[in-house]
């Protein structure tokens, strides 16, 4: 098994530009949810999915949509990246809850907004 | 408050023992968990703890849970240079959310 997977690795956007970062995960996980790190900061929820053509909001939603089209994939979307969302975004899957189940992270994405 | 607090830093020798200390919100948290988290890579599970439980020992890892207090420490014995990494405290609430800390730099020095 791949475990969970995330592209790119790196991405550099200008204000205003959009993009999706991709997580995939090959372990039939129920759970999918998308953290992002800041310096200083715990992992703050954005949004998450309990299983696929469900998807639910977390701590800071907000510039960001999600689909769960596939139990496999949960796509991140920014709509207009802002210098604020400068981060590195982790995918993570579980087999059941978030908090009742171990979560697997995928590497991460470091995403620079200028 | 609602954040769960860990210092930031910690630098230890080898071989000398770590000890990384947590504060979280939640009384009515059910598990409590450590992740770890290497340089370029993410968070990995290391251990957790059931919120009836006081300590779990797991071969160089010792967790500690004070519930009264709220605190929770994770010891690792023993510390070697592949310990240094970033370790995350975080706790259950609301049934099926999770709070993370900051987390922890620990360094080893040789």
């Amino acid at each position: 098994n791949a475990g969970v997977t995330q592209t790119p690795k790196f991405q550099v956007l200008k204000t205003g530009q959009s993009m999706t970062l991709q997580c995939a995960q090959d372990m039939n996980h129920e759970y999918m949810s998308w953290y992002r790190q800041d310096p200083g900061m715990g992992l703050r929820l954005i949004h998450y999915s309990v299983g696929a053509g469900i998807t639910d909001q977390g701590e800071v939603p907000n510039g960001y949509n999600v689909s769960r089209s596939t139990t496999e994939d949960f796509p991140l979307r920014l709509l207009s990246a802002a210098p604020s969302q400068t981060s590195v975004y982790f995918c993570a899957s579980s087999y059941g809850g978030r908090a009742t189940d171990t979560q697997y992270f995928g590497p991460g994405t470091r995403l620079t907004v200028l | 408050g609602e954040d769960v607090e860990q210092s930031l830093f910690l630098s230890v020798r080898e071989g000398d023992s770590s000890v990384i200390n947590c504060t979280y919100t939640d009384s009515s948290s059910t598990y409590l968990y450590w992740y770890k988290q290497e340089p370029g890579a993410g968070l990995q599970l290391l251990t957790y703890i059931f919120s009836n439980m006081d300590m779990k020992q797991d071969q160089r890892l010792t967790v500690l849970l004070n519930k009264k207090d709220k605190h929770l420490s994770l010891r690792i014995a023993d510390t070697q240079t592949g310990d240094s990494a970033i370790y995350f405290c975080a706790e259950t609430y609301n049934n099926n959310d999770m709070r993370f800390g900051a987390g922890t730099r620990l360094t080893v020095k040789p």
